[in-house]
C-alpha cells in the first residue's frame, strides 16, 4: 500500500526556470509534510515541511504547497539551480505517530545549465 | 554544522552472520532512527527510539533486529542472523522533535553475500 506517492520518477527544468515536484498521499490521517533532498552516496537532507494547519510554506527559493481536499502536496523550486539536481523525497507523518515518516519514491530533478 | 556519524560506511558481511551498524547521532537530539533503502527502492522506516526504548517499529524491524543507544552517544542497529534481502543502504537519523526534518547520516552500505 503506497501511502505516499511521487508519479514522476523524473524531471529535467533549464537553470533559472521553476521546478514543480509533485506528492500525492493516500492517508487523511497524515498532518505534518516534509522535502528531502539527496545526493548520491550521501543521506537526504531535510529542505522545508508543512503543518496540515497551512496550505503554503515558503523558505527562499522552496514553496511547498499543500491541498488537504485532494491529498496533495508540491515543492516548488524558484529560481532552480544546477546545484539542485538531486532526487527529492516528500515524507509524510501523523501526529500520533510521528517517529515514523512514510516516504515517496522519489523524484530525480536534473537543472540544466 | 553538527552532523549524524555513521560508520562503517560500507560492511560486507557474509549471510548468517551477524552486523552491528553504528551511528553518533547530534548530541543535543532526543529522538533517534534507523531507515533503510534497498537499491531503486524507496527509503523505508526500520524503527524510532526515544529516552531509552523503542517508540515505534515497521514490520520490517523483525526479531532479527534490535536497537542499543549503550553509552549515551552511540546509537547501534544489529542484525543477528543476516539474509540476502538485507542488502541496502542503512541510514541513521536523529531529531529534536518528532515532527521536525531529521537529520541523517551518509549511510550504511551492507552487502551480505
Amino acid at each position: 500500500d503506497q501511502q505516499v506517492k511521487q508519479n514522476s520518477p523524473s524531471l529535467s527544468v533549464q537553470e533559472g526556470r521553476i521546478s514543480i515536484l509533485n506528492c500525492d498521499y493516500t492517508n487523511s490521517m497524515f498532518d505534518y509534510f516534509l522535502w528531502y533532498k539527496k545526493y548520491p552516496a550521501e543521506g537526504p537532507t531535510f529542505l522545508i515541511s508543512i503543518s496540515s494547519i497551512k496550505d503554503k510554506n515558503e523558505d527562499g527559493r522552496f514553496t511547498v504547497f499543500l491541498n488537504k481536499s485532494a491529498k496533495h502536496l508540491s515543492l516548488h523550486i524558484v529560481p532552480s539551480q544546477p546545484g539542485d539536481s538531486a532526487v527529492y523525497f516528500c515524507a509524510a507523518t501523523t501526529n500520533t505517530n510521528a517517529g515514523k515518516s512514510t516516504f515517496g519514491d522519489g523524484t530525480t530533478l536534473t537543472v540544466k545549465p | 554544522e553538527p552532523e549524524v556519524t555513521q560508520t562503517p560506511s560500507h560492511q560486507v558481511t557474509q549471510m548468517g552472520q551477524e552486523v552491528i551498524l553504528r551511528c553518533v547521532p547530534i548530541s543535543n537530539h532526543l529522538y533517534f532512527y534507523w531507515y533503510r533503502q534497498i537499491l531503486g527502492q524507496k527509503v523505508e522506516f526500520l524503527v524510532s527510539f526515544y529516552n531509552n526504548e523503542i517508540s515505534e517499529k515497521s514490520e520490517i524491524f523483525d526479531d532479527q533486529f534490535s536497537v542499543e543507544r549503550p553509552d549515551g552517544s552511540n546509537f547501534t542497529l544489529k542484525i543477528r542472523s543476516t539474509k540476502l534481502e538485507d542488502s541496502a543502504m542503512y541510514f541513521c537519523a536523529s531529531s529534536v522533535e518528532t515532527v521536525y526534518g531529521y537529520t541523517f547520516g551518509s549511510g550504511t552500505r551492507l552487502t551480505v553475500v
